[in-house]
């Protein structure tokens, strides 16, 4: 079965880059969420979106922002990033009117 | 605001043994509940889930919860624990309520380690 896809796997940056994190949700599922998960934490709850459209924000700083597409991938944006941007991030989906989420492998970013 | 309690941070436990981990939410309407386990540089896999009906819910690999509603309450059980189930284990929770969006509120985590 099809699963959430996210990528890169893994990436490097420096300190006041840019990073672009992409998901691909599992065909059919129309929302989209993103949590960050620091070195031994729980994840937390970034953004969510729904047919394309922002549903719920978290504890998302404002040098990110996301969006999802027609095809509803989504992207996030992270620019000046800071070595505590250091973290795991995941991607999940569901299908429409269902509250269980699909985590994708996560990105690993890594801030030097 | 919502928030989920894992009292276990870390559990040690030889092969065969028991396993029960706690985990209480704060949220007082409709929960949606869920345990997901996280092998060491993987993701999150779900072990089991609650919606409704039947508070003893099963899961993959030996998995079982139940959902106690009057204390709040969705503990983790496996009755013989086995090395490969070393990970970290997480209690989540999707409350419902006007606004409602599907987010998880995640417990802060346990970490089992199963002695061989």
């Amino acid at each position: 079965a099809a699963g959430v896809i996210q990528s890169p796997r893994h990436l490097i940056k420096e300190k006041r880059e840019t990073a672009t994190l992409k998901c691909y949700p599992i065909p059919r599922h129309d929302t989209v969420y993103w949590y960050q998960q620091g070195p031994g934490q729980d994840p937390q709850f970034l953004i969510s979106f729904y047919e394309k459209m922002q549903s719920d924000k978290g504890s998302i700083p404002d040098r990110f922002s996301a969006q999802q597409f027609s095809d509803y991938h989504s992207e996030l944006n992270m620019s000046s990033l800071e070595l505590g941007d250091s973290a795991l991030y995941f991607c999940a989906s569901s299908p429409p009117a269902y509250n269980e989420q699909f985590f994708g492998p996560g990105t690993r970013l890594t801030v030097l | 605001a919502q928030s989920v309690s894992q009292h276990n941070h870390h559990v040690i436990l030889s092969e065969a043994a028991s396993l029960e981990l706690g985990c209480n939410y704060s949220y007082g309407g409709t929960v949606n509940l869920f345990w997901y386990v996280q092998y060491p540089g993987q993701h999150l896999q779900l072990l089991l889930k609650y919606f409704s009906g039947d508070p003893l819910v099963k899961g993959i690999k030996g998995f079982e919860a139940e959902f106690i509603k009057s204390k709040f309450s969705f503990n983790l059980r496996k009755p013989s624990v086995q090395w490969s189930d070393t990970a970290e284990y997480f209690c989540a929770v999707i409350s419902h309520g006007s606004g409602n969006t599907g987010k998880l509120i995640f417990g802060q985590g346990t970490t089992l380690q199963v002695k061989p």
